[in-house]
């Protein structure tokens, strides 16, 4: 069946540090991705998706982009700040009932 | 503004009751879902409701009801045969792209 994994946290980066969150994934056929970032307390949002091989989704400085050939969908920033300090879920829309399969979540800690 | 909204923030029950969450959305969504979320750990499915009057388990149901008699609503209750109720739950709405509440934050004292 459909399955996403991502890597386990945490992660803590200095401010203005590079970013790489990595995510694969299991799946029949060529499903949307998505990463959703929930802040502390918070529910999820919707950060970036892509729905076909090759597509790159961005928002706020963050980039993903769908890679068939490498089953992959890693979040990526350039410069990450205290304000990114969240847990990132990478996820994919999973078989015909198209309800989301999720990662385990990666929790990300910016220091100033 | 279209959105979901879950309802209370913060709810306490003590032990042997059930308790009632709220979830509505005015998105016109026909999908809508309920997470539980622990401490570190990932978002597991409980139950999911794709059309109205009609729902399904999701991997963690046992312990938990839910109801699906309007599109804007799918309550949640937690029930006393539900061991380990302590947790953040959250309600999601939508097809393939999930749009969520602010979350439940449930206590057992």
């Amino acid at each position: 069946g459909n399955s996403v994994t991502q890597m386990e946290g945490p992660v803590t980066l200095s401010e203005e540090a590079f970013l790489t969150i990595n995510c694969t994934y299991t799946a029949t056929g060529y499903p949307s991705l998505f990463w959703y970032v929930q802040y502390p307390g918070e529910g999820l949002q919707l950060l970036l998706k892509a729905t076909k091989a090759d597509d790159k989704g961005s928002n706020k400085g963050f980039e993903a982009t769908y890679r068939k050939e490498t089953t992959s969908f890693h979040l990526e920033k350039g410069s990450v700040q205290v304000s990114d300090s969240a847990v990132y879920f990478c996820a994919l829309e999973g078989g015909n009932n198209r309800k989301l399969i999720w990662g385990l979540g990666t929790s990300l800690a910016v220091n100033p | 503004d279209g959105g979901i909204t879950q309802s209370p923030k913060y709810l306490f029950r003590k032990e042997g009751q059930n308790v009632t969450l709220s979830c509505e959305q005015n998105l016109n969504h026909d999908a809508m879902y309920w997470y539980r979320q622990d401490p570190g750990q990932g978002l597991r499915l409980i139950y999911y409701s794709q059309i109205v009057n009609d729902f399904q388990k999701g991997d963690i149901a046992e312990g938990y009801s839910v109801s699906r008699e309007k599109k804007e609503s799918f309550p949640l209750t937690v029930t006393s045969a539900q061991k380990n109720p302590t947790a953040f739950y959250l309600c999601a709405s939508g097809t393939a792209e999930a749009f969520f509440g602010q979350g439940t934050r449930l206590t057992v004292v």
